[in-house]
């Protein structure tokens, strides 16, 4: 089975520009979460959906940060415009109903703004 | 709010050993699940066991198994013949069985594995 997968694996752009990061959650899973994790903070929830509906944006740090789900099968997160502070590792993690309520991570997109 | 609390910021261990990995969390909820999840160097979080909360009996995962204290409110993790590839952090994370889906993790415990 795939896991969670995300693109790109790497990005490095100069402040100002538009990041777009982009997931794949599990098929049949129907919850999608979007984390970051910097030496800083640790590990921080940035917006959660169920069933593609967002559930949870409380962890957004701003204005400058916006998640969609369009379908069950792809989500986005855009920082614009990308400061220097948002460089990170930005993780998608899914999980499904029923008794595993395991989330399971993609690999991660570890971001560079200069 | 929950709060998950991993007290030892760096374990090392000799190959071949066993060492335990500290947790203990808050909550009010009696219905819950823990995970241990291991981020060797390539990032990836990886699962590495879980436990539901009205389960007495302890998770075990081949060389990885759990001290799972309800009362305490402890959830050790143990590693049992160390290896090289286990060298990663390590976070405990708590979820509410009903309810808010988020998971809340602990600060992290990096292993080190000595040769």
């Amino acid at each position: 089975d795939a896991g969670v997968i995300q693109s790109p694996r790497h990005e490095v752009t100069e402040m100002g520009q538009e990041v777009t990061l982009r997931c794949k959650p599990i098929s049949g899973h129907n919850s999608l979460f979007w984390y970051r994790q910097t030496m800083m903070r640790g590990l921080e929830l940035l917006i959660y959906f169920n069933n593609n509906v967002p559930i949870d944006d409380s962890g957004m740090p701003e204005d400058r940060f916006s998640a969609k789900m369009p379908n069950a099968s792809f989500s986005t997160l855009k920082i614009q415009p990308s400061e220097p502070r948002d460089s990170a590792v930005y993780f998608c993690a899914s999980t499904g109903t029923g008794i595993q309520e395991t989330q399971y991570f993609g690999p991660g997109t570890r971001l560079l703004v200069l | 709010a929950q709060t998950v609390t991993q007290s030892q910021p760096e374990m090392s261990v000799q190959e071949a050993e066993t060492v335990t990995l500290s947790c203990t969390y808050d909550t009010s909820e009696s219905d819950y699940y823990l995970f241990w999840y291991k981020q060797p160097p390539s990032r990836q979080m990886i699962l590495v066991i879980r436990q539901e909360a009205y389960k007495q009996q302890n998770a075990t995962e081949n060389r990885f198994s759990v001290n799972f204290q309800k009362a305490a409110k402890s959830f050790s993790l143990k590693i049992s013949d160390s290896q090289l590839g286990d060298a990663a952090m390590y976070f405990c994370a708590y979820k509410p069985n009903f309810g808010n889906e988020k998971l809340t993790f602990g600060t992290g415990t990096r292993l080190t594995i000595i040769p």
